[in-house]
């Protein structure tokens, strides 16, 4: 069963322009949000993450907002940029941190 | 250091034979994962590791796998009578316990990927 959903396996945007990549979870007691970015041939890169008792958390470009009602939370990525292009993964998990699981990942192409 | 190290980077096997991965962590990294990830998917965990404790396996995981982490530094995972069905990137992470924070992301390593023919 896949806990952790995203639903568009892809996405293009134009340079400058804002990147909104989205994510859905079915499991009420995640409290945990991460989201990585992944190049080919490369392991997954850690970009930011945002706890249940926030609803939004912001790191230069990147910005993660989270609803909990909706068990949903995205992540914006503005200006976008052509080295954003990536696959992205939304992870979560919940207070014991030991098992994180992930989306299947958005491919995210960004034109120049 | 410069991060999570794994080896091989490939590794291509025949069918029924045994394979051995090796991840070496950030050296003040005392907590280790390692997660499978086939095309498509995301990464799926498979085990995790408290310095050497193994405190937590997936139902993934089936008697065929087997991991380790002898001295709390570097992990080994051994796959015996390997299946096509293994064939795989095998990714490994590790991340800090820092005093006061119950969660910590993840460094990953470049992954092992795995072939079975």
């Amino acid at each position: 069963d896949q806990q952790v959903k995203q639903n568009s396996p892809s996405l293009s945007v134009q340079e400058g322009r804002i990147s909104i990549l989205n994510c859905d979870y079915t499991n009420s007691m995640f409290d945990y949000f991460l989201w990585y970015k992944k190049y080919p041939a490369e392991g997954p890169t850690f970009l930011i993450s945002i706890s249940s008792i926030k609803d939004k958390n912001e790191d230069g470009r990147f910005t993660v907002f989270l609803n909990k009602s909706a068990k949903h939370l995205s992540l914006h990525i503005v200006p976008s940029q052509p080295g954003d292009s990536a696959v992205y993964f939304c992870a979560a998990s919940w207070t014991t941190g030991n098992q994180f699981y992930f989306g299947t990942g958005t491919s995210l192409t960004v034109i120049p | 250091d410069t991060g999570v190290s794994q080896d091989p980077r490939h590794k291509i096997t025949k069918r029924g034979q045994n394979v051995t991965f090796r991840c070496d962590p950030i050296s003040e990294h005392n907590r280790l994962y390692w997660y499978r990830q086939t095309l498509g998917q995301g990464p799926e965990f498979l085990t995790y590791f408290q310095n050497e404790a193994q405190l937590e396996k997936s139902r993934l995981l089936s008697d065929r796998f087997s991991a380790e982490r002898p001295k709390g530094s570097f992990s080994t995972l051994e796959i015996q009578r390997t299946e096509q069905g293994d064939s795989a990137m095998y990714l490994c992470a590790s991340s800090p316990q820092r005093q006061g924070f119950a969660y910590n992301e993840q460094f990953f390593g470049p992954g092992t990927r795995l072939t079975v023919l």
